[in-house]
């Protein structure tokens, strides 16, 4: 069975704090690997990973993918109040154009 | 602007009056989905539609239907709807890419749906 499974769940750091936010992953026929921000509306897209070892930045956000480990790590440096949000991970696997979420990690950013 | 709408955004309604929330986009996307989110499950994916006339279950196509009939157009039926339907949905869209869709997928702004 296809899954995604992110860890933490959720985690509370201060502001200035560096996070490391981690995806794992088991889906046949594997396309891509993508990031989300959800606060209190929709999702709104991060990154799109489909190249292992090649990161992609914005900013203060980076992630890469290993897909041979079958994982991928978002990174949030100098964290801000404005990064509090549950972010999610994506899978683009199993049936053509069936999409898998992870649970999310809901990030806590305190002042 | 390029958006993906979805109506209504709130709904109480009642066991077995059946419902339909409508998914409009204006991005000439030929994929589109619909999620359910529930606490503690994350977004589960209900059904996709790669293209008019085409739609495919999620992981979670009980209880809903879809249609495609016009590429803009992908609304969501609940026929008899239930109490475990409670749920905030998503609408989304995307292109499709080669190899099928995997760019990056527009939201709607969200239906927080209540079954009584």
């Amino acid at each position: 069975e296809d899954k995604v499974v992110q860890s933490p769940l959720s985690l509370v750091v201060h502001e200035g704090d560096t996070v490391t936010l981690n995806c794992s992953y088991e889906v046949t026929n594997f396309r891509s690997l993508l990031w989300y921000k959800q606060e209190k509306k929709a999702p709104t897209f991060l990154f799109m990973l489909t190249s292992s070892g090649i990161e992609k930045k914005s900013g203060r956000l980076s992630s890469i993918l290993d897909n041979k480990e079958l994982f991928s790590i978002l990174n949030i440096t100098a964290t801000q109040t404005g990064d509090s949000a549950v972010y999610l991970c994506v899978n683009y696997g199993g049936s053509q154009g069936n999409l898998i979420f992870g649970k999310g990690t809901k990030l806590s950013v305190k002042p | 602007e390029a958006q993906v709408t979805q109506n209504p955004r709130y709904l109480i309604t009642v066991t077995g009056k059946k419902l339909t929330v409508t998914c409009s986009q204006n991005m000439n996307h030929e994929y589109m989905s619909w999620y359910r989110q529930d606490p503690g499950l994350g977004l589960r994916q209900i059904y996709y539609s790669m293209n008019v006339e085409v739609t495919d279950k999620g992981d979670v196509p009980e209880g809903y239907k879809v249609s495609r009939k016009e590429k803009r157009n992908f609304p969501l039926i609940l026929e008899s709807p239930s109490p475990n339907q409670t749920s905030l949905y998503f609408c989304a869209s995307s292109p499709l890419g080669l190899a099928g869709a995997y760019n990056e997928q527009f939201f709607g702004p969200g239906t927080r749906l209540t079954v009584l």
